[in-house]
């Protein structure tokens, strides 16, 4: 079975400084992917990036990068430049292909900016 | 643009009513989830569908049932609502795994509460 761990539940940064979320993942597939999402307190879920096990580069979307450690199990979202509206809940996910492709979520971390 | 949208986005009623969540994508997208979230905690998986006639429940276990007669449309029924079905409930939509690595889009949420 999958699991998704985010071990911060708060998080604190200035504006424009940078921020690593953490995200460790235990699967048994060889094929997997792993997503992030950004919850702000409206309450939608707003896809940010995605990395799949295969991909050889860190995907980057934007401010956000995802810095995939295959080996360590990891995939911590980076936010570059830290931006007031950045302050929300953030998801880590993979994709569960026993469940038509559902995603399985971890606890999330909350990101407060602060000016 | 995910274009996917739910009614209501607020919903207050008491025990025993019967409800329908409405949830309806313009993407074409096969694949359709069911999320519960709590606040502040993580997304837990309840329903999904392959595509139309196709349903399947999630792993947490939910006394609603759901119906696919159109690719578009995803709607979630509680026969008798109860306190303990107070929530936000999210619905999502992808081409699952075999494009963009089945990155979901989601709705904005219903978030329920039952007296």
């Amino acid at each position: 079975a999958q699991k998704i761990t985010q071990t911060q539940p708060g998080m604190f940064v200035q504006e424009k400084e940078a921020v690593t979320l953490d995200c460790t993942y235990d699967t048994s597939d060889q094929s997997y992917g792993l997503f992030w999402y950004k919850q702000p307190s409206s309450g939608e879920m707003i896809f940010l990036i995605y990395q799949g096990s295969y991909d050889e580069q860190n995907a980057t979307e934007g401010r956000y990068s995802l810095n995939f450690q295959k080996a360590r199990k990891s995939a911590n979202l980076v936010i570059s430049a830290s931006q007031l509206g950045d302050s929300a809940m953030y998801f880590c996910a993979m994709r569960e292909p026993h469940s038509g492709y559902a995603l399985n979520f971890g606890k999330g971390t909350s990101l407060l900016v602060t000016p | 643009e995910a274009d996917i949208y739910q009614t209501p986005r607020y919903l207050v009623i008491g025990t025993g009513k019967k409800i329908t969540l409405e949830c309806s994508q313009t993407m074409g997208h096969d694949k359709m989830y069911w999320y519960q979230q709590d606040p502040g905690m993580e997304l837990h998986l309840i329903h999904y569908s392959y595509g139309v006639n196709s349903t399947e429940k999630g792993d947490l276990s939910s006394e609603s049932t759901v119906s696919r007669i159109r690719t578009e449309h995803f709607p979630l029924t509680l026969e008798s609502a109860r306190p303990s079905h107070t929530s936000q409930y999210l619905c999502a939509s992808s081409f699952g795994g075999q494009r963009g690595g089945g990155a979901q889009y989601f709705g904005p949420g219903t978030r329920l509460t039952v007296l």
